[in-house]
């Protein structure tokens, strides 16, 4: 049962445009939400998080948007660089102890 | 704090063979995870503990798995009679609140 969804396996974007990931969910306890970064050969690492009380949260270049209506979050990144080059995972949680169901992933490749 | 450590990085070993992976957590991360990936996929729960005690597993987790946390510390997971299935990367996390911290993770190979 996939409750988190990236529909969208990979994005291309050039150097100092924006990037926008979606994320679709289904489990609507979910109340914990998450951006995860991976490269290669390197475990995930977190990049940013939302809860469901909001619905924005911005950390620098990194925004996460919340449309708990739709179950929909999309984190856009501003302005892209090279180095944002990645796969993106989405992931979502509920009572902040239980486990945490990821996506499958959005390669995104910010071209110079 | 080095963070979240597995060893080893990388395993080959033949169906049928039994394979452990350790899990070194941050030291005051209460709660560790098990995740598997596959290629074009994200991370699968397996399993959690919050200290010694494990209080969630997956359906993914069949009888072959087993996974241990004996002091709250560092933890195991074993693969008996592994299977070409099981090749994958086993990722390992560990957490005092809502963000999980991963290893670089552990890839099986099953010949």
């Amino acid at each position: 049962d996939q409750q988190v969804k990236q529909n969208s396996p990979s994005l291309s974007v050039q150097e100092g445009r924006i990037s926008i990931l979606n994320c679709d969910y289904t489990n609507s306890m979910f109340d914990y939400f998450l951006w995860y970064k991976k490269y290669p050969a390197e475990g995930p690492t977190f990049l940013i998080s939302i809860s469901s009380i909001k619905d924005k949260n911005e950390d620098g270049r990194f925004t996460v948007f919340l449309n708990k209506s739709a179950k929909h979050l999309s984190l856009h990144i501003v302005p892209s660089q090279p180095g944002d080059s990645a796969v993106y995972f989405c992931a979502a949680r509920r009572d902040a102890i239980g486990d945490m169901r990821f996506g499958a992933g959005t390669r995104l490749t910010v071209k110079p | 704090d080095t963070g979240v450590s597995q060893d080893p990085r990388h395993k080959i070993t033949k169906r049928g063979q039994n394979v452990t992976f350790r899990c070194d957590p941050i030291s005051e991360h209460n709660r560790l995870y098990w995740y598997r990936q596959t290629l074009g996929q994200g991370p699968e729960f397996l399993t959690y503990f919050q200290n010694e005690a494990q209080l969630e597993k997956s359906r993914l987790l069949s009888d072959r798995f087993s996974a241990e946390r004996p002091k709250g510390s560092f933890s195991t997971l074993e693969i008996q009679r592994t299977e070409q299935g099981d090749s994958a990367m086993y990722l390992c996390a560990s957490s005092w609140a809502n963000v999980l911290t991963f290893g670089a993770g552990s890839r099986l190979t099953v010949l």
